[in-house]
């Protein structure tokens, strides 16, 4: 059963337009969820990490907040460019240590257009 | 500069064939990992370790092996490939903590045709 699940699928925006991205898990524990971005046919590349009830982060024109009572966490871009174009994945950890697992979603598909 | 390097990059393999994808890490990280990585499908982990020497199965592990022969050095190997494990290969290296993000390779996508 998939546990952490994101939307929406794919995203087109305009270049400048702002979007928001989400993920719902149902990871437990979850000790901290990290945002990646993925461009195509490249590895992945983290953006940030959340890892207390309601964290809030901000990292540039990326920011994120996570609800850990609703299991739920948006990312949230800014004036998008072009090169925002990529795969942006939901990550959950279940410990904070080596011995968790990461739990990774699908993935939400973001175009950017001029 | 931290890395993670993988190869080959592109592999075309046939039913039944053996292929062994190489990862190498300078960033002295204990833990390496392999995933692969299917459309519609999260990263899955295939196998990981926390040295050289050491190997611990994942969630995938089936129809993969996996040596560790180095701190720098993770190996995948199929030994008898099927046209199921055709997909996008990842490794990665972390510390094995939340405080700092596991550091990716750029990929090996694998076919068995």
């Amino acid at each position: 059963k998939t546990q952490v699940e994101q939307s929406p699928q794919s995203l087109v925006v305009r270049q400048g337009e702002n979007c928001v991205l989400q993920c719902n898990y149902s990871v437990t524990p979850d000790n901290h969820l990290r945002w990646f971005k993925q461009d195509t046919g490249k590895g992945l590349v983290s953006l940030t990490v959340l890892v207390h009830e309601n964290d809030k982060t901000s990292n540039g024109r990326y920011s994120a907040t996570l609800d850990k009572d609703a299991k739920h966490s948006t990312l949230h871009i800014t004036a998008t460019l072009l090169d925002d174009t990529a795969t942006y994945i939901c990550v959950v950890g279940d410990r904070g240590s080596a011995l968790g697992r990461l739990h990774f979603g699908a993935g939400t598909q973001l175009i950017v257009i001029p | 500069e931290a890395a993670v390097t993988q190869s080959p990059r592109n592999k075309v393999t046939v039913t039944g064939g053996n292929v062994t994808l190489s990862c190498r890490q300078t960033n002295s990280h204990n833990y390496m990992y392999w995933y692969r990585q299917d459309t519609g499908h999260g990263l899955r982990l295939i196998h990981y370790s926390y040295g050289a020497g050491n190997l611990q199965i994942g969630d995938v592990p089936d129809g993969y092996k996996a040596t560790r022969t180095t701190q720098e050095d993770f190996f995948l190997l199929l030994e008898l490939a099927s046209p199921s494990q055709t997909s996008l290969y990842f490794c990665a290296s972390s510390w094995g903590d939340n405080n700092q993000a596991p550091l990716f390779g750029e990929g090996t996508r694998l076919s068995v045709l």
